[in-house]
């Protein structure tokens, strides 16, 4: 099946620090989703880019079809951005196969 | 704006018994899921409905689990015999005819002891 590597495991900045979130992925989809799960677990819908770019706020995605990558920018971090950030993706099948996610961590 | 939405956040239950968590999904979609967080782990898909029939399922849906929509606003998954690794986040999602997008509910947290 379709394999989702997501990178760095974990980071941690300081607030207003800039970070960008990698996430690859090895073969085609028709859907690529990015995730916040906030700490009591619930999982917060960001994006839904399987390709191109979109922009909410201070959070931005990019998807590179072609090359199987998307990255996930988020400028001038808040602490409230902590948690873990997943990606996920579909081939069509309807059932999303996510990666392991990355771990931020945004000190005062 | 819509939501889906999970009862009850919060299930404890004992080795052996049976339980039942219950999603009401978006209005006007078609298609709904379950998926699986075990703590520290990543989201593993169980299951796909559409049309009131199983389209999908992974190897984890074994034997032990049902799906069921009863009604035209609940979608219920059922764990027969609850083992102490069915401890886990299980969450409910529902996507429209015509897109992929996928809509997650807040989860309910299953503690088996």
């Amino acid at each position: 099946g379709i394999q989702v590597e997501q990178s760095p495991p974990d980071l941690i900045l300081q607030e207003g620090a800039n970070s960008t979130l990698r996430c690859n992925f090895s073969d085609s989809v028709n859907n690529l989703q990015w995730f916040h799960q906030n700490p009591w677990g619930q999982l917060i819908n960001l994006f839904y880019i399987p390709s191109g770019t979109k922009q909410n706020g201070r959070l931005s995605a990019t998807t590179v079809a072609t090359e199987r990558y998307s990255l996930l920018y988020i400028s001038s971090s808040q602490t409230t951005d902590s948690g873990v950030y997943f990606c996920a993706v579909d081939r069509g099948a309807q059932k999303l196969v996510f990666g392991q996610g990355t771990r931020l961590t945004i000190n005062p | 704006e819509p939501e889906v939405t999970q009862t009850p956040s919060h299930q404890v239950t004992q080795m052996g018994q049976e339980v039942i968590l219950r999603c009401v999904p978006i209005s006007n979609h078609l298609y709904f899921y379950w998926y699986r967080q075990i703590l520290g782990q990543k989201v593993e898909f169980l299951v796909s409905f559409y049309n009131n029939e199983i389209s999908e399922k992974s190897e984890i849906f074994d034997d032990q689990f049902s799906v069921e929509r009863p009604d035209g606003s609940n979608f219920t998954l059922k764990i027969r015999s609850t083992k102490l690794e069915d401890s886990a986040m299980y969450f409910c999602a529902s996507s429209a005819w015509d897109r992929y997008e996928q809509y997650f509910g807040p989860g309910t947290r299953l503690t088996v002891t």
